[in-house]
């Protein structure tokens, strides 16, 4: 099955500073690529997404970009905010087989 | 978004007992319901995915006897833990999801609070 491998597995950063998680996938048929935030005791929640056919896609401070050669894809955290804390995660899917594949997590911590 | 329940929300039995664990979808029809395991250091590792009406489909070193799972209506499934060992003892969390809204777009899953099932 897909390999999805995440890094880092913390990241501390200064409020107002990015932030930038970084994920690889192993299954080159994978084409939707969901990132989710998990705040602490609270269930995952998506955040924003993105598919095969695009490079990439902003919402606000958040971006995410894909390198479909590379099979890579990160989240960017612009303008960090306190709020921002939690564990983020990658996913990896491909729609005809309905599997979702997470990267192992990374906590990120935003300090005031 | 849409609201997907889990019971129990903690569960302590004994080894070699059962215990079943209810995932349901509030206020949406869930075509699809997905089985995780959350491991402490924070991975959502994929068990098993169901869709309403037919047999799940176990990924790969997941006991599908040991793991049942069951999808009897667009709303409700439920894993039950057979003969639990200690080493069952983990966080379950279920998602639900109609499938992406048009072919190719976003996939959402919505998803339960978990269980956290204690096996002594």
């Amino acid at each position: 099955g897909e390999n999805v491998e995440q890094h880092p597995s913390t990241l501390s950063v200064q409020e107002g500073d990015s932030a930038v998680i970084k994920c690889t996938y192993s299954d080159s048929a994978s084409n939707y690529f969901p990132w989710y935030k998990q705040e602490l005791g609270k269930r995952p929640q998506l955040i924003i997404d993105i598919r095969s056919n695009v490079g990439e896609k902003k919402d606000q401070r958040i971006a995410v970009t894909l390198n479909k050669t590379a099979k890579h894809f990160s989240l960017h955290i612009t303008e960090t905010q306190p709020e921002d804390s939690a564990v983020y995660f990658c996913a990896a899917l491909i729609y005809n087989f309905n599997k979702f594949y997470f990267g192992s997590g990374t906590k990120l911590n935003v300090k005031p | 978004g849409a609201v997907v329940s889990q019971h129990p929300s903690r569960v302590i039995c004994k080894s070699g007992t059962s215990v079943k664990i209810e995932c349901r979808s509030l206020d949406f029809q869930a075509t699809t319901m997905f089985w995780y395991r959350q491991f402490p250091k924070q991975s959502l590792m994929l068990m098993a995915t169901s869709n309403e009406g037919s047999k799940a489909t176990y990924e790969q070193g997941v006991e599908k006897d040991k793991f049942l799972i069951n999808h009897a209506s667009l709303t409700l499934s439920t894993l039950t833990v057979t003969s639990a060992h200690p080493e069952d003892s983990s966080f379950y969390i279920c998602s639900a999801s109609s499938g992406p809204r048009v072919p190719g777009g976003t996939y959402e899953q919505y998803f339960g609070p978990g269980t956290r099932l204690t096996v002594t």
